[in-house]
C-alpha cells in the first residue's frame, strides 16, 4: 500500500504565482519529512525538510506547513520560476533512520 | 567530492537475461540504499545496507532482485531473470548513519527490458 501519498499528479502554473503540492501520509510513527527535487535525467535531491515537532519551516520561497494532527503537509512555492519547473517527491521516515518512503511525485510545470 | 555514480546510465535487456547494475556511494558514507522509480509508484525501495549489512530487502522484489555490498565503496543491484515490467530507473543513494540525514542520488540506470 501507498504509505506517503501526494497530489496533484502534475500541476502547470504562471511565472510568479504560488504552487501548492500536497502531500499526506499513514503512518503514525513518521517524524521526519524531506522534499526532494528531481529534474529530467538527475537524481533526486534534498530540497527542503521539516521535523515533526515543527508546523513550518521555510526556506527562501519554499514553504512546508505541517498538520500532524490530520498526516498532511503541504509545499508552497512563491513566486513560481521557470526553472522550478521539475518533480517534486514528499517523504518520510521515522526514529532517525535513514531509510525513506516516497510518494509517486508531482510534476511541476511554470510557464513563462 | 565525487557524489554518487552509477553505471552504466541505460541499459537494454532481453527478456530472461541478467543484468548487473553498479554504484559507488559518496566516500565516508555508511548507508546504501538501492530505489525503483516508475511513473505510477514512484520511488519504491529494494534495498538498504548500513555498513555493508543488509538491513532491509523490499519485500515484493526479493524473487529476482538481488543486492550486494562488496566493499564499502561499490554496491551492485542484479536483476535475474529480467521480465518487461522490470523496465524503469533504478537510483542508488548513500547517506551517513545515524539520524537524519540527506541521501545523496545517483543519477540513476534507465532499464528497458524488451
Amino acid at each position: 500500500q501507498q504509505q506517503v501519498r501526494q497530489s496533484p499528479q502534475s500541476l502547470t502554473v504562471w511565472e510568479g504565482e504560488t504552487a501548492i503540492l500536497n502531500c499526506s501520509y499513514e503512518n503514525s510513527a513518521f517524524d521526519y519529512f524531506p522534499w526532494y527535487q528531481q529534474f529530467p535525467g538527475e537524481g533526486p535531491a534534498l530540497l527542503i525538510a521539516i521535523r515533526s515537532v515543527s508546523d513550518k519551516k521555510e526556506d527562501g520561497r519554499f514553504t512546508i506547513f505541517f498538520n500532524k494532527r490530520e498526516k498532511k503537509l503541504s509545499l508552497h512555492i512563491t513566486d513560481s520560476q521557470p526553472g522550478d519547473s521539475a518533480t517534486y517527491f514528499c517523504a518520510a521516515s521515522d526514529g532517525g533512520n535513514n531509510k525513506l518512503t516516497f510518494g509517486q511525485g508531482t510534476v511541476l510545470s511554470v510557464i513563462p | 567530492d565525487a557524489g554518487v555514480t552509477q553505471t552504466p546510465r541505460h541499459e537494454v535487456a532481453e527478456k530472461g537475461q541478467t543484468i548487473i547494475l553498479k554504484c559507488e556511494p559518496v566516500s565516508g558514507h555508511n548507508d546504501l540504499f538501492w530505489y525503483r522509480q516508475t511513473k505510477i509508484q514512484g520511488l519504491e525501495l529494494l534495498s538498504y545496507f548500513r555498513s555493508k549489512s543488509l538491513m532491509e530487502d523490499g519485500g515484493a522484489f526479493k524473487d529476482r532482485f538481488k543486492a550486494e555490498m562488496l566493499n564499502s565503496s561499490f554496491s551492485t543491484l542484479k536483476i535475474q531473470p529480467t521480465e518487461p515490467k522490470d523496465s524503469a530507473v533504478y537510483l542508488c543513494a548513500s547517506s551517513l548513519a545515524h539520524g537524519e540525514n540527506t541521501l545523496y542520488f545517483g543519477a540513476g540506470t534507465r532499464l528497458s527490458v524488451l
